[in-house]
């Protein structure tokens, strides 16, 4: 399997919902980022996690890091149909390193 | 937060034409730019990576000569697409990468490019 691999692969929810995904690597991290991608459109800079934080928050998001289990999870809370996207994880391995992708998760959000 | 440019975000063209595509940094000094390739549906493939006023690092695969690279500025690179084919055809999404936050990349909207 390939350094920064998400689960589930596509996610659909209720608006209102929390959706949860995960993401695990293989190799030792300096940090691991997620973006978020609309169809036909570039990449969005979520959050950045440094290999020696657990949790971070930004407004709806919550990303937790394991660097034991080599796993991150991204939450999203009170879901809504604008949250539709796919997201990927991406791991660096040292600071200002190139960024692996994971192949990322399709969330779709109804409403 | 910091704003990264894409240009063309369409190009159609036919077979054996070249194509620059154009990625700019609009508010921050980009000391290193990414060039990715991206399959419907899948995730984003590293092409190659750029440091302003070096030569790029392609990637395992990713032919130089087939896809030049030029980062002539701190702001500025572009990708030409030599002699381009069918198979050529693809999302391709630049990223740029500098100061203040050294670790996270910006990425342009992309472009799509047809090849007839």
């Amino acid at each position: 399997s390939q350094q920064g691999e998400e689960d589930p692969q596509a996610l659909s929810i209720q608006e209102g919902e929390n959706a949860t995904m995960n993401c695990s690597y293989k190799t030792s991290i300096n940090n691991l980022q997620w973006y978020r991608q609309n169809s036909g459109r570039g990449l969005v800079h979520l959050i950045l996690i440094r290999s020696n934080e657990r949790e971070k928050h930004s407004g709806r998001l919550r990303v937790t890091l394991d660097t034991s289990k080599k796993s991150s999870s991204l939450l999203i809370t009170a879901s809504r149909a604008a949250d539709t996207a796919s997201y990927f994880c991406a791991t660096g391995e040292t600071s200002g390193s190139r960024l692996t992708f994971g192949e990322g998760t399709q969330l779709t959000v109804n409403p | 937060g910091a704003v990264v440019s894409q240009h063309p975000s369409r190009v159609i063209c036919k077979s054996g034409t070249s194509v620059k595509i154009e990625c700019r940094s609009l508010d921050f000094q980009a000391t290193t730019m990414f060039w990715y390739r991206q399959f419907p549906k899948k995730s984003l493939m590293l092409m190659a990576t750029s440091n302003e006023g070096s030569k790029a690092t392609y990637e395992q695969g990713v032919e130089k000569d087939k896809f030049l690279i030029n980062h002539a500025s701190l702001t500025l690179s572009t990708l030409t697409v030599t002699s381009a084919h069918p198979e050529d055809s693809s999302f391709y999404i630049c990223s740029a990468q500098g100061l203040p936050v050294p670790d996270t990349q910006y990425f342009g909207p992309g472009t799509r490019l047809t090849v007839l």
